[in-house]
């Protein structure tokens, strides 16, 4: 069985563009989650999606959006880019959504913001 | 307002030896508590959970403890083998959550032959 995949790896970007992150789930896992994770501050939740339907939403700016589309694929957009978006952004897929939190997550891409 | 924290940036063990690994939250609403490992260039994957009704739950060589007045929980490996060498990150999540993740800093384990 395929793990989750996200595309690309590795990027990088100069302040003010925007960048598109692509994750295909475990096949047949509805809910995606994504993550940022940057030195010394762990995993920070951005957003869920279950469904085509954002269930939950972290602390972050607008300049972070996602979606989710029918076969469960899910894209994270980040606009006008800052240096401190600089982080690995890891997706996490579930057959469920549901509190008991077990994920399985991708390898991540790492966006170096310049 | 960091809820769950790893104050342990850094543990080094020896092998066969028994890795305690702690985490302390501030949140009492939190109700299920996840341990996760991550390696180098690879996702976190997980590792061991505990309802917050439980106080103790055993996988294998991993056992977690929760201390619900205390706000502590702890994951111990035994024997720690060198494959054990990871970051853990320690996670709680509420009910009615869905799927949010509230995940500790983490803590870099090392363990030596």
């Amino acid at each position: 069985k395929a793990g989750v995949t996200q595309t690309p790896r590795y990027l990088i970007k100069t302040r003010g563009q925007q960048v598109t992150l692509s994750c295909s789930p475990i096949s047949g896992h509805r809910s995606v989650s994504w993550y940022q994770q940057t030195p010394g501050q762990g995993l920070q939740f951005l957003f869920e999606y279950f469904s085509e339907t954002q269930r939950n939403k972290g602390n972050f700016p607008g300049r972070f959006s996602g979606r989710q589309f029918s076969n469960s694929r899910s894209e994270m957009n980040v606009s006008t880019l800052e240096l401190g978006d600089s982080a690995l952004y890891l997706c996490a897929s579930s057959l469920q959504s549901g509190s008991t939190g077990e994920l399985f997550f991708g390898e991540g891409s790492r966006l170096t913001v310049l | 307002d960091q809820q769950v924290k790893q104050n342990s940036p850094s543990l080094s063990v020896q092998e066969g030896r028994i890795s305690i690994l702690n985490c302390d939250y501030t949140n009492s609403m939190f109700d299920y508590f996840l341990w996760y490992k991550k390696y180098p260039a690879e996702g976190p994957t997980f590792l061991i959970s505990i309802s917050s009704i439980k106080d103790k739950n055993e996988d294998g060589r991993f056992t977690v403890f929760l201390n619900k007045s205390a706000k502590h929980l702890s994951l111990h490996i035994v024997p720690s083998q060198p494959g054990d060498s990871a970051v853990y990150f320690c996670a709680a999540s509420f009910s009615g959550g869905y799927n949010k993740l509230i995940f500790g800093a983490g803590t870099r384990l090392a363990v030596h032959p």
